[in-house]
């Protein structure tokens, strides 16, 4: 079964940098995902692909200080130079045969 | 710049219908797989449906199939979602969202509504 785990929460200090995780399940560790975030009172907003090989793809507008890697079954985003306005929720999302799509149970960050 | 906009939640009876509408812009509307994502205020993301760029291909997650029926007019670059038997698991914000690269189903999605809100309710 493709599931993505995420941890509920996270948090870093303004100006320093935090690392989000998404692990793939069993069986569907070679899957792209995508990463999206979501402000308080706000509709998703596409970050950035992240490829098996760690290769990423960033959506339109979205600042250098936001990152895609990857290892194994999981999949990160990477947040550097941390802003209030980054305080928010991070989902990520994938895509399977067969019109499968899941998404994680998001990632509140925290800045602090 | 692209731009998606929902429109045409309400408060509606358990058992009722109601059809939630989804205006595009900024891009070849009829090159691109749409997909509605709902969201229940507080909690994660749950896809539910999509049509292809052509409208020949729609799918339903298995918590809305036989009630709910996605389209689209390619013309008035618009989607829809007709809800049927509403249940009051259903409360939930609704979002359209475009598919990452056209002609394409198995993809991400790129671009986002800021959603509408059903509430079913008694």
């Amino acid at each position: 079964q493709l599931v993505l785990t995420q941890s509920p929460s996270a948090s870093a200090s303004l100006g320093a940098s935090v690392k989000l995780t998404c692990t793939l399940s069993s069986g569907h560790t070679d899957y792209a995902i995508a990463w999206h975030q979501q402000q308080p009172e706000r509709g998703p907003r596409y970050l950035m692909k992240v490829n098996s090989d760690g290769s990423h793809t960033k959506g339109d507008g979205i600042p250098d200080r936001f990152s895609g890697s990857s290892s194994g079954a999981e999949r990160y985003l990477t947040i550097s130079s941390l802003q209030s306005e980054d305080e928010a929720d991070y989902y990520c999302q994938t895509w399977g045969i067969g019109f499968h799509y899941v998404f994680g149970a998001g990632t509140k960050v925290t800045v602090l | 710049e692209v731009h998606l906009m929902e429109s045409g939640g309400v408060v509606v009876q358990p058992g009722g219908s109601l059809r939630l509408s989804c205006a595009a812009s900024g891009f070849s509307f009829d090159d691109y797989t749409i997909h509605w994502v709902r969201q229940v205020p507080g909690k994660g993301l749950e896809w539910v449906s999509l049509i292809s760029w052509d409208g020949g291909t729609t799918y339903y997650a298995d918590s809305v199939k036989g009630r709910f029926t996605i389209s689209r007019d390619n013309i008035k670059s618009s989607l829809y979602l007709q809800m049927n038997s509403l249940r009051t698991e259903d409360t939930a914000l609704y979002y359209c969202a475009k598919a990452g690269d056209k002609y394409a189903t198995s993809i991400n999605f790129d671009y986002w509504g800021q959603g509408t809100l059903v509430t079913v309710s008694s």
